[in-house]
């Protein structure tokens, strides 16, 4: 059974570009989330949805935005890149209960120039 | 204060030890806590969920205490294979919150 995949894998921008980041979720998993991981740090909570709904948004700053398709699959969206957005993105799918554990992607590297 | 607190490491311990992370939250409306583990430039990878009663995985034990709230990993006979970053997470309402993640080198 395939895992949670993410495309691309790398991806270089520059600053004030945008860029669209796409993930599909293990077979029968409803519920969508993104995170952002910086260097040294833990995964940051961006977008969760399920069953093409937004359930919750981290901190992230408007240009961050996503959408949740008919199959689940979903997509990250940044505009007006900035060289802080330099991370690697992680999906991860789950049932969407609550005490589902999520299961994640290989991530997207963006970095910023 | 970070929602969940864990001490960074590194941990160098040799093969064959046993190992225990400790790792604390603040936010008492948590509902589910999970232990993951990271590779290097890898994503996390589920470790096991951690139960109020206690629950064992072959070497690991988790616990957690929720009049504490705090929650810890214990790793019996450790393997030069169990070196990685082990990353704390609670959930409450919204999906998970991340702790920084405990880096562990087993040495030969």
């Amino acid at each position: 059974d395939a895992g949670v995949t993410q495309s691309p894998t790398h991806l270089i921008k520059t600053r004030g570009q945008h860029v669209t980041l796409r993930c599909s979720p293990i077979s029968g998993h409803k519920s969508v989330s993104w995170y952002q991981q910086v260097l040294g740090q833990g995964p940051q909570f961006i977008f969760q949805y399920y069953e093409k709904e937004e359930r919750g948004r981290g901190n992230f700053p408007d240009r961050f935005s996503a959408r949740q398709f008919p199959n689940y699959s979903s997509e990250l969206n940044v505009n007006a890149l900035l060289l802080g957005d330099s991370a690697l993105y992680l999906c991860a799918s789950s049932l969407g209960g609550m005490d589902q554990p999520q299961h994640f992607g290989d991530g997207t590297r963006l970095s910023i120039l | 204060r970070k929602e969940v607190e864990q001490d960074p490491g590194p941990f160098n311990v040799p093969e064959g030890a046993t190992v225990a992370f400790n790792c604390t939250y603040s936010n008492s409306a948590s509902q589910s806590f999970f232990w993951y583990r990271q590779d290097c430039r890898k994503e996390p990878k589920l470790l096991m969920s951690v139960y109020s009663s206690g629950n064992e995985d072959g070497r690991f034990t988790a616990q957690l205490n929720r009049a504490s709230q705090y929650i810890s990993l214990l790793i019996r006979d450790s393997k030069l294979s169990d070196s990685a970053t082990y990353l704390c997470v609670s959930r409450g309402n919204t999906p998970l919150v991340f702790g920084k993640g405990t880096r562990l080198s087993v040495i030969a």
